[in-house]
């Protein structure tokens, strides 16, 4: 199973960009990274996946590095309600692979 | 959609007694999951449906925990007898498949706390 490494906490000034790396050197050729985050008193929250390409929605980016082995996880504005921690975890297509969230990463937006 | 629907959003009992959480997945979702989320531990998976059938229960601490789906919309989490040690927040997740372009959908958990 790939394995995810992620900053404890990290800090960002409100309307700034915030960027989250996350390394997961293992990560084999079918197995996507997924972003979650989960605001205090809530259950985790989808954000964005991606396989190879960079992604971009409504809530964030993704950048996927060529050779898969890291990627960051950019929120372009971020708010106060931005603070949260974030969950960097890679998934299998298909089979029975449960992903595992691991600790993630805290992030305070700050005014 | 009113998204995955836990009760009670909160429980407070005493060791020793029997307790049952409860979770509604999302219509037409084929996975549901059930996740423990502590201080010391973080965010554990205890077990997890696929079609109403337990595909891994390998999560569960032990035999005092017991989960089971018995349609596509209704799963609960049963604890018996409880112990102090199983304070923690009780999430429920679903998704249409295990690769599902939108990721799990958590329910907004159970903060049980046995006193």
């Amino acid at each position: 199973d790939a394995k995810t490494t992620q900053p404890p906490s990290m800090d960002c000034a409100e309307g700034r960009a915030a960027n989250l790396p996350c390394n997961h050197s293992t990560i084999s050729g079918n197995e996507y990274v997924y972003w979650y985050r989960q605001i205090h008193s809530q259950g985790p929250q989808y954000i964005i996946h991606g396989l190879k390409n960079n992604e971009t929605n409504e809530m964030a980016s993704l950048i996927i590095t060529e050779d898969r082995k890291s990627s960051t996880l950019i929120l372009p504005h971020a708010t106060l309600r931005d603070t949260a921690v974030y969950y960097c975890i890679v998934r299998a297509s298909g089979g029975s692979y449960i992903p595992t969230f691991g600790r993630g990463t805290s992030l305070i937006v700050h005014p | 959609d009113a998204g995955v629907i836990q009760s009670p959003r909160h429980e407070v009992t005493e060791m020793g007694q029997e307790v049952t959480l409860r979770c509604k997945p999302i219509s037409g979702h084929d996975y549901l999951f059930w996740y423990r989320q502590t201080m010391m531990r973080g965010l554990e998976l205890l077990i997890y449906f696929n079609n109403n059938v337990p595909i891994d229960d390998s999560g569960m601490p032990e035999d005092r925990f017991s989960a089971k789906m018995p349609n596509a919309s209704f799963s609960t989490l049963k604890i018996q007898p409880s112990e102090p040690r199983d304070s923690a927040v009780y999430f429920c997740a679903s998704s249409h498949q295990m690769l599902d372009s939108d990721g799990y959908t958590f329910g907004s958990g159970t903060r049980l706390t046995v006193v």
